[in-house]
């Protein structure tokens, strides 16, 4: 799993409560980004950052929300207005080039009681 | 639009027997194309990447994949399966324009390598 870590690898939350999954990278990359996996329909893309203080939507943000204050992390919230948040969410990085492939964070698991 | 189709959910293949894993991508310019491996809870490992020159790409673990510009297809292979291949498999295109910069990927191929 690279330079990338996620926690909490597990993770449950009541529905109605905010979470917040960590992600932290040692690569040196510029970009890093949210994903978000459920049974057969791939990765899809929540957020995604491409420098420090900036941030740009993705196909599904909704109900989630990011910060950038620091090149080596980008927390994601998960908040009450997720009607659906349970799920496999993988944290992502890369350098500043488009050739480059993405290193991917071991997972966090999160599931609402 | 980008896409990326993986039209089999599921590859069984035996232990020895060679295995492709199929992918065909739509992009507006040059695609960047790039398969991953996925096992049980974990996170997605990078396996290799077409970007420009060699139409066969060789990877990590033996695998390979053959970039058909004509068949807008990129499909994944390797001439001996083993059983500890057996994982979920991704493939993703980034379109080549400048300003885009975000990957695509497919729904997914479980492989199953049968002792």
């Amino acid at each position: 799993d690279g330079g990338i870590t996620q926690s909490p690898k597990y993770l449950f939350r009541k529905e109605g409560q905010n979470v917040t999954l960590s992600c932290e990278q040692n690569l040196n990359h510029d970009a890093m980004y949210w994903y978000r996996q459920d049974p057969g329909q791939g990765l899809r893309l929540i957020y995604y950052s491409q420098i420090v203080n900036d941030f740009q939507k993705g196909d599904i943000a909704e109900g989630y929300s990011v910060s950038r204050e620091k090149k080596e992390s980008f927390p994601l919230t998960v908040t009450s207005a997720q009607k659906n948040p349970t799920a496999f969410y993988l944290c992502a990085s890369t350098s500043d080039s488009r050739h480059n492939e993405q290193f991917f964070g071991p997972g966090t698991r999160l599931t609402v009681l | 639009a980008q896409s990326v189709a993986q039209p089999e959910d599921q590859v069984n293949v035996a232990e020895g027997n060679p295995l492709t894993v199929k992918c065909t991508y739509s992009v507006s310019g040059n695609p960047y194309l790039f398969w991953y491996v996925q096992y049980p809870n974990r996170g997605l490992q990078f396996l290799l990447k077409y970007i420009t020159g060699d139409n066969l790409v060789k990877g990590s673990y033996g695998f390979e994949a053959e970039f058909n510009k004509s068949q807008t297809s990129f499909h994944l292979k390797k001439p001996s399966a083993l059983v500890s291949d057996s994982a979920l498999y991704f493939c993703a295109v980034r379109d080549g324009r400048a300003g885009a910069n975000n990957l695509f990927f497919g729904t997914g191929t479980r492989l199953t390598v049968i002792p």
